[in-house]
């Protein structure tokens, strides 16, 4: 059974960089894609990006400014940096796998099957 | 392509069922809708995607249908452990996964 679990500083300055790993364990990074996708309080779930191991990466354009995304093969480990925060980069910041059916040669059914428990990052002096 | 889900909250008693909505401003494909069950405390889990396929686990009192820019998650008979909270996703192009804004199932 796959398990995700995220770790980094649950407090963060303004203006400094969020960073979070996600530790994976039961079965390898390589061939998935992996998202973060994070929860404001009273907010919708946002998704803020997802990348595989041959170097496709794809953030949210409301903070691709912001994002770096990455991943240690060796370690099994997912990666996010969020810089520049303020508080409304207040949220739970979940990691999570990207699940997909292969239909006829095409890729659909999109969705994240495995998550972590997710962390809750605080921005604030 | 944004979401709206209704109704907000939902006050249903065990045993009845529960009807949820969730609509696109657009068209989509009926492959790229799926929908999760959040508890308190809890990531997502994911029930259904494709708008109609059971992830694998999920009792089958919980079913999906839909297309075009309505879709719907039944829970045919609730059960004490399905009070929670239900989002709907789209698969798109920018950005790649959007979210719904939830329907609230509480206990009536």
């Amino acid at each position: 059974q796959v398990h995700l679990q995220e770790s980094g500083p649950r407090l963060v300055k303004p203006s400094e960089t969020l960073s979070l790993t996600c530790s994976v364990s039961g079965g390898s990074i390589i061939g998935f894609y992996w998202g973060w996708i994070r929860q404001a309080a009273g907010k919708d779930l946002e998704w803020i990006g997802h990348l595989i191991n041959t170097g496709d990466t794809n953030y949210n354009p409301s903070l691709m400014s912001r994002v770096t995304m990455s991943l240690d093969v060796s370690k099994n480990e997912i990666s996010l940096r969020l810089n520049s925060v303020t508080a409304a980069d207040t949220a739970v910041y979940y990691c999570a796998r990207m699940g997909a059916t292969k239909l006829r040669d095409l890729w659909t059914h999109y969705r994240y099957d495995y998550w972590g428990q997710g962390s809750l990052v605080t921005v604030s002096s | 392509i944004v979401l709206t889900q209704s109704p907000g909250t939902l006050s249903l008693s065990p045993g009845e069922r529960a009807t949820l909505s969730c609509r696109a401003s657009q068209t989509v494909s009926s492959g790229d809708l799926a929908w999760y069950q959040q508890k308190p405390g809890q990531a997502p889990k994911v029930l259904i995607f494709g708008a109609s396929f059971r992830a694998t686990g999920i009792p089958d009192r919980f079913s999906g249908t839909g297309s075009g820019t309505d879709f719907t998650l039944t829970i045919s008979r609730l059960e004490p452990e399905d009070f929670a909270m239900y989002f709907c996703q789209l698969y798109g192009s920018s950005p790649a996964f959007t979210f719904g804004p939830g329907t609230k199932v509480d206990i009536k």
